[in-house]
């Protein structure tokens, strides 16, 4: 299955910009790279997805490098609420909706 | 318009036994994807339904099976428990015929606790 990798834990403050990083080197033409986070008791809950452009939504911006071996999430301002696990996920192409969920970073904002 | 919703929120079994969970699929998705969410890590896929058949299915045994209606709605059941089935069990809804494959945004029910003793 496809991997990501991603640091176990971010800090950031709160109203400050914050940079979430993921690698998949293994990444294929024709897959997909989305985000989910997951709020404390929660499940998890859609962020964004691109496959090679740089996109941006009312929740975040994706970053998505030339060669697609990484990716950036982007959160402009964070707030206490953004405080969550955010998972980094390959949707592949061929596997259309089996998500494979890694570890993910656990993102804590101080006021 | 309600959102993924899964019965029962919490559910304590014995080893052994056996255990169903329900999903009801947000309005106007066809497809339901269950994942186990052992405390500290991140969802495993289970399996996925699309037109009541098994699409897809991760690495778990023939005791996890599952089902869906006409209506799209969903049943995870487990068979034999094990200790170790003591997770949250997600369910998540998408439309695969609207949204194609790769790009479908997969919403999240809040869960069924399972605790097995």
């Amino acid at each position: 299955d496809a991997k990501t990798t991603q640091p176990n834990s971010m800090e950031s403050n709160e109203e400050e910009p914050v940079h979430l990083p993921c690698n998949h080197s293994t990444i294929s033409g024709t897959d997909y790279i989305h985000w989910y986070r997951q709020l404390p008791s929660q499940g998890p809950e859609y962020v964004i997805h691109g496959l090679t452009s740089n996109v941006n939504n009312r929740m975040a911006s994706l970053a998505i490098a030339e060669d697609r071996k990484s990716s950036t999430l982007i959160l402009h301002r964070a707030t206490l609420r953004d405080a969550a696990v955010y998972y980094c996920i390959l949707n592949i192409y061929n596997q259309g909706g089996k998500l494979i969920f890694g570890q993910g970073t656990e993102l804590s904002v101080k006021p | 318009d309600a959102g993924v919703t899964q019965s029962p929120t919490h559910l304590i079994k014995t080893r052994g036994q056996q255990v169903t969970l329900r999903c009801s699929p947000k309005s106007g998705h066809d497809t339901v994807s269950w994942y186990q969410q052992a405390l500290g890590q991140g969802p495993q896929f289970i399996f996925q339904y699309y037109e009541e058949e098994e699409r897809q299915r991760g690495n778990f045994p023939d005791r996890f099976s599952g089902h869906q209606f006409p209506n799209y709605s969903s049943e995870l059941n487990v068979n034999a428990l094990l200790l170790g089935d003591s997770a949250l069990y997600l369910c998540a809804s998408s439309s695969l015929t609207t949204s194609g494959w790769g790009t479908d945004t997969q919403y999240f029910g809040p869960g069924t606790r399972l605790t097995v003793l």
